[in-house]
């Protein structure tokens, strides 16, 4: 069975400083790992997606993710925080297997704060 | 703008009552998933369509049916709705079925129950 853990619910960061959310999967299979992110009021938006191809992938708005197999993360970096960064990110998986769909984790709330 | 459409953005109703919400993917897109979000259990796999043909379920009640027509819209009906059902429930479309697909969200419905 495929899962998602979102380590932490909530990080506060200050502008211009780094973002660390962290992500775990569990797949039975060689899975696909992606990261949305959810604005207040708004739907949510594909920041990067990894399919086995490079281990280190980048997404929009500066954010990227580095799949570790031996750790089964899938951690979302990005250098210098923006006031617009402050969201609600996801980390979901899938296992590429057929009849499976995404399956999201609780969520992780950034602030950031001036 | 995503271009997935969801209607209405809000409707409130009483305990046992039945209602309907409305999708309509982006231009092209085959695929339609329905996700139910709530504080509690965060984001929620329903259902998943593909063409008209049901591709894939997650953790849709017995009370609560989809379909997709042939013109790709699709419609989620939510029956005998209980306190509980109270969510945000968001579609989302894709142009393929496979499960490393980029989704493409709508804005939400609000359900509340009252």
């Amino acid at each position: 069975a495929q899962s998602v853990t979102q380590l932490d619910s909530h990080v506060s960061v200050s502008e211009g400083t780094p973002v660390l959310l962290r992500c775990n999967y569990s797949s039975s299979y060689s899975p696909s790992l992606f990261w949305y992110v959810q604005h207040p009021n708004k739907g949510l938006q594909l920041l990067l997606k990894y399919t086995s191809a490079a281990t280190l992938v980048k997404g929009i708005n500066g954010f990227e993710a580095e799949f570790k197999k031996s750790e089964t993360s899938f951690h979302l970096t990005k250098p210098s925080a923006h006031m617009s960064d402050a969201a609600e990110y996801f980390c979901v998986v899938s296992d590429n297997q057929a009849g499976t769909a995404l399956i999201f984790g609780k969520g992780t709330t950034l602030s950031v704060s001036s | 703008d995503s271009g997935v459409t969801q209607t209405p953005k809000h409707l409130i109703t009483a305990t046992g009552q039945r209602v309907t919400l409305r999708c309509s993917p982006r231009s092209g897109d085959l695929s339609v998933y329905w996700y139910q979000q709530s504080l509690d259990q965060g984001l929620q796999f329903l259902i998943q369509y593909y063409n008209g043909e049901e591709r894939a379920k997650g953790n849709i009640l017995e009370r609560f049916s989809a379909q997709q027509f042939p013109d790709l819209h699709s419609e989620l009906n939510l029956s005998s709705l209980e306190l509980g059902d109270s969510a945000l429930y968001f579609c989302a479309s894709s142009v393929g079925w496979g499960s490393n697909e980029k989704l493409f969200f709508g804005s939400g419905t609000q359900l509340s129950v009252l």
